[in-house]
């Protein structure tokens, strides 16, 4: 079955720090790898996106990596400020033919303290 | 910068009532998408609609659920019997191309409460 999951369930760390979310998948075959951006109660940002072929995606302090073989991605979040603070939401597309889905991942919610 | 509009921002509806949930999707955008999520779950795959038709849908649309976008420009998710595990966000999210690499972007979403 196609699944995404995330970890940690929940981070809390001070602002000015570093971090780094981690997701599994199993989706395959995939074509692409997203992470989004969700504050409470709005709608996803997208962050980054990245094919199967790509190692890893930057955006401002946002990083991310993808390992295809192992079926892992991370994302690094650089010198962390106060509205970092959300869910970060790891989304990866199936390549099956005719699916333009995508499959959600648990999230992690980030909290940033001052 | 262009945005996927969603009205209402909050629905609340009784029980067994029908709901109409509407998106004004990105002008040039012709693929799209509703999803839900449920308070504290992860975000689920609903409905996909290109070229006027459902192209793809998963288990949770059943019966209940139709979409279609009457006026060529709103696309719309109907409930037409609305259960209290209907309770949740609902998103709706557009893209201009069909090449599976192109950016989605989603809506504010609705909150949905059935009482």
């Amino acid at each position: 079955k196609n699944q995404v999951e995330q970890s940690p369930q929940s981070l809390i760390i001070l602002e000015g720090k570093n971090c780094t979310l981690q997701c599994n998948y199993t989706v395959s075959p995939f074509s692409n790898l997203r992470w989004y951006k969700q504050d409470t109660g709005r709608g996803p940002v997208s962050l980054t996106i990245m094919t199967f072929s790509e190692n890893t995606k930057s955006n401002g302090r946002y990083t991310a990596t993808l390992d295809a073989d192992t079926k892992q991605s991370s994302l690094h979040i650089t010198a962390s400020q106060l509205s970092d603070s959300a869910s970060y939401i790891c989304v990866v597309s199936p390549s099956t033919s005719g699916t333009y889905k995508y499959i959600f991942g648990t999230g992690t919610r980030l909290k940033v303290l001052a | 910068e262009p945005e996927v509009t969603q009205t209402p921002s909050h629905q609340v509806t009784q029980m067994g009532q029908e709901v109409i949930l509407r998106c004004v999707p990105i002008s040039n955008h012709l693929y799209f998408y509703w999803y839900r999520q449920i308070l504290g779950q992860k975000v689920e795959f609903l409905v996909s609609f290109y070229n006027n038709e459902i192209s793809e849908k998963s288990e949770i649309f059943d019966d209940q659920f139709s979409v279609e976008r009457p006026d060529g420009s709103n696309f719309t998710l109907k409930i037409r019997s609305t259960k209290l595990e209907d309770s949740a966000m609902y998103f709706c999210a557009t893209r201009d191309r069909g090449f599976l690499n192109t950016e989605a972007f989603f809506g504010q979403g609705t909150r949905l409460t059935v009482v």
